[in-house]
């Protein structure tokens, strides 16, 4: 079974530009959250969504928002770029329904350079 | 969630066994304790999970105590591939309100030879 993919692996952008980043889950997995990673904060919760459904949100600005569509793929995008954007953002499914236990899979991220 | 409480580094030589340990101590009776590690540049890989009786697979063993209030991760024989952060977390069932995890800063594993 495949993993997660995500792409790019690598994206280098300037400040104020957009970015828009993508993840394919592992086949048959309905739930897609996202990460992000900094040295200084280390790995933090950007948003979940189930069944194209965004369920929980961490505390970041609305600059950062994501969809999912019907095939479970996901996308994240970043408006006006910060140089503070600069992470490792990490994409992980799971098959997760209500009161069930399953952990999640992550794909290798994409790295986010701003400048 | 629960709160928890790893050291920030270990060193472990290869071949012998790594113990990294996990103190939990207001784990709520439905959370499971959850156990990740990450290698440099790669996204997180999921280890092993329990609720309260010890578990093994092909990856490590997981220890809870009797009180569920800590945890130790056992990598059997260490090998130089196993040098990674490695995460505790703890997390009750999959939700409506979602699903997410508080990684915290985990604990640095490094194998020597």
């Amino acid at each position: 079974k495949a993993g997660v993919t995500q792409t790019p692996r690598y994206l280098i952008k300037t400040r104020g530009q957009q970015v828009t980043l993508s993840c394919s889950p592992i086949s048959g997995h309905r739930s897609v959250s996202w990460y992000q990673q900094t040295p200084g904060q280390g790995l933090q919760f950007l948003f979940e969504y189930f069944s194209e459904t965004q369920r929980n949100k961490g505390n970041f600005p609305g600059r950062f928002s994501g969809r999912q569509f019907s095939n479970s793929r996901s996308e994240m995008n970043v408006s006006t770029l910060e140089l503070g954007d600069s992470a490792l953002y990490l994409c992980a499914s799971s098959s997760s329904i209500q009161g069930a236990v399953s952990p999640l899979h992550f794909g290798n991220g994409t790295r986010l350079t701003v400048t | 969630d629960a709160k928890t409480t790893q050291p920030t580094s270990m060193d472990c030589a290869e071949g012998r066994a790594a113990n990294l340990p996990c103190n939990h101590s207001t784990i709520s009776g439905n959370e499971y304790v959850y156990w990740y590690r990450q290698i440099h540049s790669q996204g997180p890989q999921y280890i092993i999970h329990g609720l309260k009786n010890n578990e093994t697979n092909e990856m490590a063993s997981l220890i809870i105590t009797e009180d569920r209030k800590s945890s130790t991760l056992i990598l059997p024989h260490a090998t130089l591939r196993d040098t990674a952060v490695y995460y505790c977390i703890v997390r009750g069932p999959y939700s409506n309100s979602g699903y997410a995890l508080n990684f915290g800063k985990g604990t640095s594993l490094l194998v020597t030879p």
